[in-house]
């Protein structure tokens, strides 16, 4: 059974950067592409970046130039750093596993609020 | 990259069918195969419906099924059930990138 699970601060300086964690057990992190997806309170779904594990990454257009996504390959798990960070940032993150061109596992996503 | 286009609403009695719209443009939607679709009950994790267009992932009811034409693809739900009030959100493939739909809210009445 696949699982992810997303870890990190669930409170976040204005201008700062947001720096979640995602572990994935049941499944090799080299298996497949990765994605994070966000939601802010009250709006729709959103999609962050993915990741190969090759390390080789794409990222919304909207966000590209304040998202950095990495792999752990020895962790089986993967990264997401957004930076200068507004309350525009404040949502639910998720981190999901792509399948096919969709998503098929989802983790249980972390409450990320931008405040200081 | 402009948030696909969804109603706000749709709602059906119990039994009967329900088909939401999501317009994209052509360099999404139409120019590819890969829309997929997505239930999501608030408070939980939003659930992977239908993927490339028309497919079902295995445990999606048959009652779900999708299609496309030219820019727009749609989700129907057949035979409508108390427990699938939820918001749905189409996504769609365009080239190295996803985009999601602006979501509808699906009332059973």
């Amino acid at each position: 059974q696949v699982q992810l699970q997303e870890s990190g601060p669930g409170l976040v300086n204005p201008s700062g950067t947001l720096s979640l964690t995602c572990a994935v057990s049941g499944d090799s992190i080299s298996s497949n592409w990765w994605s994070w997806v966000r939601q802010p309170p009250g709006e729709g779904l959103e999609w962050i970046g993915q990741l190969h594990h090759s390390g080789s990454t794409n990222s919304n257009p909207s966000l590209k130039s304040r998202v950095t996504i990495s792999v752990d390959r020895s962790k089986n798990q993967f990264s997401l750093m957004l930076t200068s960070v507004t309350a525009a940032d404040t949502a639910v993150y998720y981190c999901v596993r792509n399948w096919y061109f969709a998503f098929d596992i989802w983790g249980q996503g972390t409450m990320v609020t931008v405040s200081s | 990259q402009s948030a696909l286009t969804q109603p706000r609403s749709a709602s059906g009695s119990p039994g009967q069918s329900v088909t939401i719209s999501c317009t994209g443009t052509s360099s999404d939607v139409g120019g590819y195969n890969y829309v997929s679709w997505f239930q999501h009950h608030p408070g939980k994790v939003p659930k992977l419906m239908i993927f490339d267009v028309s497919n079902r992932p295995s445990g999606v009811p048959d009652r779900f099924s999708g299609s496309k034409s030219g820019n727009t693809a749609s989700l129907t739900i057949s035979g409508l059930q108390a427990e699938d009030e939820a918001d749905y959100y189409c996504c769609s493939y365009a080239d190295n990138s996803y985009v999601f739909g602006t979501g509808t809210k699906v009332t059973v009445l």
